[in-house]
């Protein structure tokens, strides 16, 4: 089972559409991050929240850390072809021994 | 601009065979890992180091070892290779020693196959 599930794992969607991806988990996380990645290249970061409630914007991309920090949404508006890749969440869950956890990700297609 | 750089970017290895994989950072980061990814399973950590000469287990460390010899270079050493060790592997470096917070660099990645 993972510590960080990952909904929907595949979307494709039409350019110019609104999305939302999910990360959820059932712990307490101290911060979250958002990842994205394309294919052959290793994870770039876009973003951190570690507040509860935190809303944090990057330009068409939306992020919200859930109140009680076991969540988190990604929400993209006016989605275009170049936001295609696999978008992964990581966090240090709380008393956990430093390690930051990954979800299994959410692969994005964009279709022009 | 070299950042993290990861060799080799493939490779195929047979059944008991051994390799290194070779991660080298340029940014001076104490903070550097190895993850492997496999597909619909995110990443895993299998190694980290906070500095040179201090090395620590992961989530899954069987089957592999690393040595820090330097702060630039961190390589994965993979024993008596199985194809469960099929993976794509990442090295990443960070500056920053509070996981989750700080930003992660990552290689570009090796794909290794165990035949």
């Amino acid at each position: 089972t993972q510590l960080l599930e990952q909904s929907p794992q595949f979307l494709s969607i039409q350019e110019g559409e609104n999305l939302t991806v999910y990360c959820n988990s059932s712990s307490v996380f101290s911060s979250l991050q958002w990842y994205r990645q394309e294919p052959g290249e290793g994870p770039v970061l876009l973003v951190t929240v570690v507040t509860g409630g935190e809303v944090k914007k990057l330009k068409r991309l939306t992020f919200q850390f859930g109140d009680a920090r076991k969540d988190s949404s990604l929400h993209i508006t006016a989605a275009q072809p170049g936001d295609t890749g696999l978008y992964l969440c990581a966090g240090v869950a709380t008393g956990s021994a430093r390690q930051l956890t990954f979800g299994s990700g959410t692969q994005l297609t964009v279709l022009p | 601009n070299a950042g993290v750089t990861q060799t080799p970017k493939f490779r195929i290895l047979k059944i008991g065979q051994s390799m290194t994989l070779q991660c080298t950072q340029d940014m001076n980061h104490n903070y550097m890992y190895w993850y492997r990814q496999d597909p619909g399973m995110g990443l895993k950590l299998i190694y980290y180091s906070v500095g040179a000469g201090i090395t620590d287990k992961g989530e899954v460390p069987n089957g592999y070892n690393v040595s820090r010899s330097t702060t630039e270079d961190f390589p994965l050493r993979l024993e008596l290779a199985a194809p469960s060790q099929t993976s794509v592997y990442f090295c990443a470096s960070s500056s920053s020693g509070r996981a989750g917070t700080g930003e992660l660099f990552f290689g570009e990645g090796s794909r290794l196959t165990v035949l």
